[in-house]
């Protein structure tokens, strides 16, 4: 198994310019999600679904969207990239959202850091 | 008050130390408690669960004090290794995400 692997690992933006962050996981988890991680803060929920067909707003969604057409797929889109979304994004998986149990914790991919100027 | 709140250290402490973080959280109504460990420039990894009783695992040893709302992380015979930022992690009741600290980091030095 890979595991969650998101896609790109580095991405320079221009300020305006569009992007779409990958990710996928193939660990037939329901539940996807998506957190942005600023220098020296926790984790922000951008987005999070609940299974395919589903999202919903997490802590930060503006200047955001999501899709998920797929139980493997959740990709992040950025319409008009701005400085406040430099930061480091990290797609999470679980199984359900029951984290409670040992056996569903959040799997993380290994992150895309975004600079946009 | 802020959600979930740990202090940030960073704390640095000599190898076969005895190291211990707490953090606060602001909802009574919160269920779940977990730690995760976050290695510089790397995701965060499920360190643990928190349970009522207290917990351990290996040097690891988890406690939960729900009447003063806060959770702490003891760290025995402290290894070079364990050399990361440490978030508090807890989950209110129903369908709500969890909440992330910011974190405290650990640096154990030889």
């Amino acid at each position: 198994n890979a595991g969650v692997t998101q896609t790109p690992k580095f991405r320079i933006l221009k300020i305006g310019q569009s992007m779409t962050l990958q990710c996928t996981q193939d660990m037939n988890h329901n539940y996807m999600y998506w957190y942005r991680q600023d220098p020296g803060m926790g984790l922000k929920l951008i987005y999070y679904s609940v299974g395919a067909g589903i999202t919903d707003k997490g802590e930060v969604p503006n200047g955001y969207n999501v899709s998920r057409s797929t139980t493997e797929d959740f990709p992040l889109r950025l319409e008009l990239a701005a400085p406040s979304q430099t930061s480091v994004y990290f797609c999470a998986s679980s199984y359900d959202r029951r984290t409670e149990i040992n056996n569903s914790p959040l799997h993380f991919g290994n992150g895309t850091r975004l600079t946009v100027t | 008050r802020k959600e979930v709140e740990q202090d940030p250290g960073p704390f640095n402490v000599p190898e076969g130390a005895t190291v211990a973080f707490n953090c606060t959280y602001s909802n009574s109504a919160s269920q779940s408690f977990f730690w995760y460990r976050q290695d510089c420039r790397k995701e965060p990894k499920l360190l643990m669960s928190v349970y009522s009783s207290g917990n351990e695992d290996g040097r690891f040893t988890a406690q939960l004090n729900r009447a003063s709302q806060y959770i702490s992380l003891l760290i025995r015979d402290s290894k070079l290794s364990d050399s990361a930022t440490y978030l508090c992690v807890v989950k209110h009741s129903g369908n709500t995400p969890l909440v992330f600290g910011k974190g405290t980091r650990l640096s154990v030095i030889a």
